[in-house]
């Protein structure tokens, strides 16, 4: 069973459009987040979601939109896609809230072409 | 802004061989955490260790943290070709803007066989 599940694993898409990425964890975690890896293997956190509520949003363009229908699930709805969003989005939970050790999932590698 | 910085950027080993990474940060935390990466996945967490312990093994893994020093070791004895991959190091806070893990830049390690 996966723990955190990412889907899709890749996606490739042009400029301008509006692409979704989905996560799913079956730990029963409180905490999620979402990441971005870029071509240097840097990670830099995104956003940081609490129980459904929004805790950290690290200065990410508003076309950037995560969404949590409950806490299992936390989306990354992306407008208007820019050649600088390519990268590869993590989505991790964490089962004794932020800070504490994290559990992550495979991986979306988004290109934008 | 970024916390951690691992050093060495990148390591290449002989098999049997032990490997020493570095990783220091700026403000204070709550625990330091060593991740690994395998070419094309998901980070898998390695180990945790609390601000107010010096010391943590866990197999053939031995981490360090000197709060003073802000800075923290990995060890990886008797080294493996499976032990290939990135290793980053986190540091966890919490409470206000640092509700989150935060990461470095990674070691690239390469066991030769």
């Amino acid at each position: 069973d996966t723990a955190v599940s990412q889907t899709p694993k890749y996606l490739v898409t042009q400029m301008g459009n509006d692409k979704s990425i989905k996560c799913e964890q079956n730990l029963g975690h409180d905490t999620m987040y979402w990441y971005k890896q870029d071509s240097k293997k840097f990670l830099k956190i995104m956003f940081s979601y609490n129980n459904k509520e929004l805790i950290i949003n690290e200065t990410v363009p508003n076309r950037f939109s995560p969404k949590s229908p409950d806490k299992a699930h936390l989306n990354l709805h992306i407008n208007s896609l820019e050649l600088g969003d390519s990268a590869v989005y993590f989505c991790a939970s964490s089962p004794l809230g932020p800070g504490t050790e994290a559990f992550f999932g495979q991986g979306t590698r988004l290109t934008v072409v | 802004s970024q916390q951690g910085e691992e050093d060495p950027q990148a390591l290449s080993i002989q098999e049997g061989e032990n490997a020493t990474m570095n990783c220091s940060y700026k403000t204070s935390i709550n625990n330091l955490q060593w991740y690994r990466q395998n070419s094309g996945r998901g980070l898998v967490h390695l180990i945790l260790i609390r601000s107010n312990e010096r010391e943590k093994h866990s197999g053939r893994l031995r981490v360090t943290l000197d709060t003073s020093k802000k800075s923290s070791s990995l060890l990886i004895t008797a080294s493996r070709a499976a032990d290939t991959a990135s290793y980053f190091c986190a540091t966890g806070a919490s409470g206000g803007s640092n509700y989150k893990l935060t990461f470095g830049k990674g070691t690239l390690l390469t066991v030769n066989p």
